[in-house]
């Protein structure tokens, strides 16, 4: 069964509303959730990191005040789309590493956020 | 910088033939490897792991890791329809962050 489990999974939005993305991890504690974001026919790509209790670490290029991510818990991080515009329209995926941070530790997905900004 | 190559594909197969799909990497502290299967509009789901140099079968599904060449594979044997979707190779530098491939996408024929 599904180990992260990820609401909504689509939201259609007015520009420039804001949307915010519930991640939480089932039956197990999660210090670290990972936000990624895949644009059509496209890759992965890793937004930030979200650390409980901590800020969250952005990739670069990524803007901290658009993307507000809030690790409140060890089983619920958030992503919170500010001002959306039709260009943030994007599938937005959060992850976890189940057993722990070690290297064979595997990265399990939500279901994603299918996001449109109209 | 820390790489993960896979052929962007499609990659089409007849039912019941084996599918190859490659991967290379260029980070050689990377330890552990991750294959991931992506159908369209869907997130990634994990298939199989590998961490030691040598071959790891999962029922249809092999993964093959040479450290030496910087080179994993995962072979589908029998392949079935359903198993057309995007394949994601990820590499983890040094127990770090993920690093993911640009993925392959299968097409099995019936």
């Amino acid at each position: 069964g599904a180990v992260v489990s990820q609401h909504p999974s689509w939201v259609i939005c007015k520009s420039g509303t804001s949307v915010k993305i519930e991640c939480r991890s089932l039956d197990f504690q999660a210090t670290t959730m990972f936000w990624y974001r895949q644009f059509p026919k496209q890759s992965l790509m890793l937004m930030a990191t979200s650390n409980e209790g901590s800020k969250a670490t952005y990739e670069q290029g990524v803007e901290k005040d658009k993307f507000l991510i809030n690790h409140a818990s060890l089983t619920l991080s958030t992503l919170t789309v500010t001002s959306a515009h039709p260009e943030d329209s994007s599938f937005y995926i959060c992850s976890a590493r189940v057993g722990g941070s070690g290297a064979n530790s595997p990265l399990h997905f939500g279901n994603g956020t299918r996001l449109t900004v109209t | 910088q820390k790489e993960v190559e896979q052929n962007s594909g499609p990659l089409s197969v007849p039912e019941g033939a084996i599918a190859s799909l490659n991967c290379t990497y260029s980070d050689r502290v990377s330890q552990s490897f991750f294959w991931y299967r992506q159908y369209s509009g869907k997130s990634p789901e994990l298939i199989m792991s590998i961490y030691s140099n040598g071959d790891k079968e999962d029922g249809r599904f092999t993964a093959q890791l040479n450290k030496a060449s910087q080179y994993v594979s995962l072979l589908i044997r029998d392949s079935q329809p359903s198993d057309s979707a995007t394949y994601l190779c990820a590499a983890v530098p040094g127990g770090q962050n993920f690093v993911f491939g640009p993925g392959t996408r299968l097409s099995v024929l019936p």
